[in-house]
């Protein structure tokens, strides 16, 4: 039983456009999540996170949303550049001191 | 600044060889973890640890075992590799706190023959 999902496997954008990635959970009473950015042949690196007291956080071009009727998390990069090219993991605190991470989308930014 | 350090990078094993992956992190975090990726997957914890001393098994614990003999360090050992044990295995810490993220290190790519 999936608890955390990421749907779309790959996602491509041109430069300079909106890049919106997804997070679907099951389970509402998970409180604090995160996004992570992987580079081949590299560890995930923190991108942004969010509690669930909030709807949106800001950081930059990145703004991660918290829709929790619909158990849904996103990720918006504006611009989107092709640095940004990268596997983007969501991760959600599933219990105590545990993340529970989705598959991953890879994004791929067109110059 | 190291971070945190994982030492092999790549190993290549026969099935029933054992090994030791070592993390290092030099952050004084309390929490430390060990995590599978294989392709198509998120990552999957297997292991974790809140303090010197202490372990806990996560999602995926069976054929590993852990050790966390000093703050600094989390080793992860496989006793009798097995081809389903094929993956890129990821060590990461944080500081104790409850919105503190996971620090990762760059991965040690395991193949068991």
């Amino acid at each position: 039983d999936q608890q955390v999902k990421q749907n779309s496997p790959s996602l491509s954008v041109q430069e300079g456009r909106i890049s919106i990635l997804n997070c679907d959970y099951t389970n509402s009473m998970f409180d604090y999540f995160l996004w992570y950015k992987k580079y081949p042949a590299e560890g995930p690196t923190f991108l942004i996170s969010i509690s669930s007291i909030k709807d949106k956080n800001e950081d930059g071009r990145f703004t991660v949303f918290l829709n929790k009727s619909a158990k849904h998390l996103s990720l918006h990069i504006v611009p989107s550049q092709p640095g940004d090219s990268a596997v983007y993991f969501c991760a959600i605190r599933t219990s105590g001191s545990r993340l529970t991470f989705g598959e991953g989308t890879q994004l791929t930014v067109n110059p | 600044n190291a971070g945190v350090t994982q030492t092999p990078k790549f190993r290549v094993l026969k099935t029933g060889q054992s090994m030791t992956l070592l993390c290092a992190q030099d952050m004084n975090h309390e929490y430390m973890y060990w995590y599978r990726q294989d392709p198509g997957m998120g990552l999957r914890l297997i292991h974790y640890s809140v303090g010197e001393g202490t372990t806990a098994k996560g999602e995926v614990p069976d054929g590993y075992n852990v050790s966390r003999l000093k703050k600094q360090n989390f080793l992860l050992g496989l006793e009798s590799a097995a081809p389903s044990q094929t993956s890129v295995y990821f060590c990461a810490s944080r500081r104790r706190g409850s919105n503190q993220p996971q620090h990762f290190g760059d991965g040690t790519r395991l193949s068991i023959l």
